[in-house]
């Protein structure tokens, strides 16, 4: 298992402003994921975080409005950039502890509304 | 690429059973799994099918057909606590990529 802490667990923006959300795991994991549930919505994959390199966005998603750190195997950080109310969402961190169990833990989600 | 169906909501009264379908469609089958999300929580772990057939754990049970692309979770003898969202996922890829479908809410009543 893992436990993970995420912060901010909430946040009202500015358009046009970017917040960095962090993502702490309280172990080592290969394999973190960052997911956006908007109201009412089921999640979305936004990208995978590597550590050590680049993160790998999924369709829809790109590097300048959300880019991703993962400086180690336990921390990574998400960033909305020129944040819009379009993004009033949910954003959930998630690792697989593995062994490629498939077993996803989540974050408990930070909650960003943009006014 | 993945398309996941779900239908969205239902209501059941206590000690009730439900059953909660999702059909896929993906290329390259991993294993389907399901989340239990309450309102304002993040999601947990439920089951995960990779074979065809019923899982049983407690009073809930996953059911696969790979053939049909389709599967399903059986609730029995609801309880209030599992009003909740139940979200079917299937990976993109063996890295564990989950697709998730729209969830279908279940609301236990009384």
């Amino acid at each position: 298992s893992a436990v993970i802490s995420q912060k901010p667990s909430r946040d009202i923006c500015q358009r046009g402003t970017s917040l960095t959300i962090q993502c702490q795991v309280d172990s080592q994991v290969t394999m973190m994921f960052w997911y956006r549930q908007q109201p009412g919505q089921s999640l979305t994959l936004i990208a995978t975080a590597n550590q050590g390199s680049e993160a790998t966005y999924e369709s829809g998603f790109v590097i300048d409005k959300f880019p991703i750190s993962r400086p180690n195997l336990t921390f990574s950080t998400l960033t909305v950039s020129n944040m819009s109310p379009e993004d009033s969402s949910i954003y959930l961190c998630s690792v697989d502890p593995g062994p490629l169990t498939g077993e996803l833990f989540f974050g408990e989600g930070s909650r960003l509304t943009v006014l | 690429g993945q398309n996941i169906d779900q239908p969205t909501e239902m209501t059941a009264t206590e000690g009730a059973i439900v059953q909660i379908n999702c059909t896929y469609q993906t290329s390259g089958f991993n294993g389907l799994f399901w989340y239990q999300q309450h309102a304002g929580e993040a999601p947990t772990f439920l089951s995960y099918n990779v074979l065809d057939g019923l899982e049983e754990k407690g009073r809930f049970s996953s059911f696969l057909s790979r053939s049909k692309g389709y599967s399903y979770l059986l609730l029995k003898e609801l309880q209030m606590k599992d009003s909740a969202s139940y979200l079917c996922a299937v990976p993109v890829d063996g890295n564990n990529r989950l697709a998730f479908g729209k969830g279908n809410q279940v609301v236990v009543i009384p």
